[in-house]
């Protein structure tokens, strides 16, 4: 099973700082997904494909990375992107990261 | 609109079984693949299996073998996950989601909490 280590694991930003969230594989993997979950909400599809914004997702995000290391990055963040980052591969089982938790300062 | 509805809240007894659905609608059912997910309180997610929509065979991630199973009502466009002897650490909130693609899920369900208590 590949596991995926995300860090940090909570963060605190200010409005318009840049904000990037790693994802590291244990074996290499050809996509990965992220998503994004509010307090008491369902997980919100985010970014497909490594790199592909879902409907809706406002372009100051964006997504990178390949083999065993992927990245999301906020360009310049704002109070409504505090929430919890998920991402998920599929290799030969899915699995998903344990989530970074993204605060305002 | 494409929608996931599941049921609603449960609490049980160790030991009982639930069934929670999974109601699809705004597409055609068997085109795409039904997951669930587990989310433990204040934990991370959990991928749980999934369920061929089209030929109804499940498979399930090794952690969820054995008390859990996976059914469909395609006439009804549902999705059903049953667990069984329930304990303490099956409580829970429990999502279906819909694959698009390799293995984005690009719709969910509202989440269905269930609590296993004495």
């Amino acid at each position: 099973e590949i596991v995926l280590t995300q860090s940090p694991t909570t963060i605190a930003a200010s409005p318009g700082e840049k904000v990037t969230i790693t994802c590291r594989a244990s074996s290499s993997v050809s996509y990965m997904y992220w998503y994004q979950q509010k307090p008491g909400a369902s997980p919100k599809p985010w970014i497909y494909d490594t790199s592909k914004l879902a409907s809706g997702v406002p372009n100051r995000f964006s997504g990178s990375g390949s083999g065993t290391s992927y990245s999301l990055t906020i360009n310049t963040m704002e109070t409504e992107d505090a929430a919890t980052y998920y991402c998920q591969q599929w290799s030969s089982t899915l699995t998903f990261g344990s989530g970074t938790k993204l605060e305002i300062k | 609109q494409i929608q996931l509805v599941q049921s609603g809240p449960e609490l049980k007894k160790p030991g009982e079984s639930v069934k929670i659905s999974c109601k699809a609608s705004g597409y055609t059912f068997t085109d795409y693949a039904m997951h669930w997910v587990k989310q433990a309180p204040g934990k991370g997610l959990k991928w749980m299996g999934w369920i061929n929509t089209y030929t109804g065979k499940p498979t399930y991630a090794d952690d969820f073998k054995g008390r859990f199973v996976f059914s469909l009502e395609a006439s009804a466009s549902t999705a059903n996950l049953q667990i069984s002897n329930l304990k303490n650490e099956d409580t829970a909130t429990y999502f279906c989601a819909r694959v698009r693609g390799r293995s984005f899920f690009d719709y969910w369900g509202q989440g269905v909490m269930v609590t296993v208590s004495s």
